[in-house]
């Protein structure tokens, strides 16, 4: 089975700097999507971006952009000139490529706070 | 984007009666939903897996005869909490689909719903 770990719980960042959150994954599959999904204190999730594993090009959304490292297992955010909005919890997520039925696998999640 | 809606957003009821919470995807047709349950600052547990048409599938723990869920259209799903009990109190939240026009893999969550058992 699929796991997605995010290492850091809460993390913080100055207004307008500049802010990467961590997540590794694991799985013995080749094609697969992954996600980040932001849930500010409506709690209603939003995602953020998403990355198809097949292509190698990093995916960007204004500013925010992931680092994609399929060799690593590895699928950061980095969010930049951080605006208060987006201070929320991130969580990364999984999916197998294969099957709508294919639920998300979703890591614990890092609360991110944006110091004004 | 594609909007998923749920009814209610908040309810509160009494130890031993059923609750129904309703998940619509508003302006697209959803073959699969999911129900998540989400307890403070933690990440979304998966309840089970909506197929419109056919028997949900649940994930190891979570009991079938509690949480009964419902995909009777590609654009309705409920998750009944039967005979709930305090420790039902939760945040519970759908998640719908979009397969049309090449979207497999854009999955759109509903606002939830806070479920208080006294």
């Amino acid at each position: 089975a699929q796991t997605v770990t995010q290492s850091q719980p809460e993390m913080s960042v100055q207004e307008a700097e500049t802010v990467t959150l961590s997540c590794t994954y694991d799985t013995s599959e080749s094609d697969y999507y992954l996600f980040w999904y932001k849930q500010p204190p409506s709690r209603q999730m939003i995602l953020v971006i998403r990355q198809e594993a097949y292509k190698q090009q990093n995916a960007t959304e204004n500013r925010f952009s992931v680092n994609f490292q399929k060799a690593a297992k590895s699928f950061s955010l980095k969010i930049s000139d951080s605006q208060l909005g987006d201070a929320a919890m991130y969580f990364c997520a999984y999916r197998s490529f294969n099957s709508g039925n294919t639920p998300l696998v979703f890591g614990k999640g890092t609360r991110l706070s944006v110091i004004a | 984007g594609a909007v998923v809606s749920q009814h209610p957003s908040r309810v509160i009821c009494k130890s031993g009666t059923s609750v129904k919470i309703e998940c619509r995807s508003l302006d697209f047709q959803a073959t699969t939903m999911f129900w998540y349950r989400q307890f403070p600052k933690k990440s979304l547990m998966l309840m089970a897996t909506s197929n419109e048409g056919s028997k949900a599938t649940y994930e190891q723990g979570v009991e079938k005869d509690k949480f009964l869920i419902n995909h009777a259209s590609l654009t309705l799903s409920t998750l009944t909490v039967t005979s709930a009990h305090p420790e039902d109190s939760s945040f519970y939240i759908c998640s719908a689909r979009d397969v049309a026009g090449g979207a497999v893999d854009t999955q759109y969550f509903g606002p939830g719903t806070r479920l208080t058992v006294l």
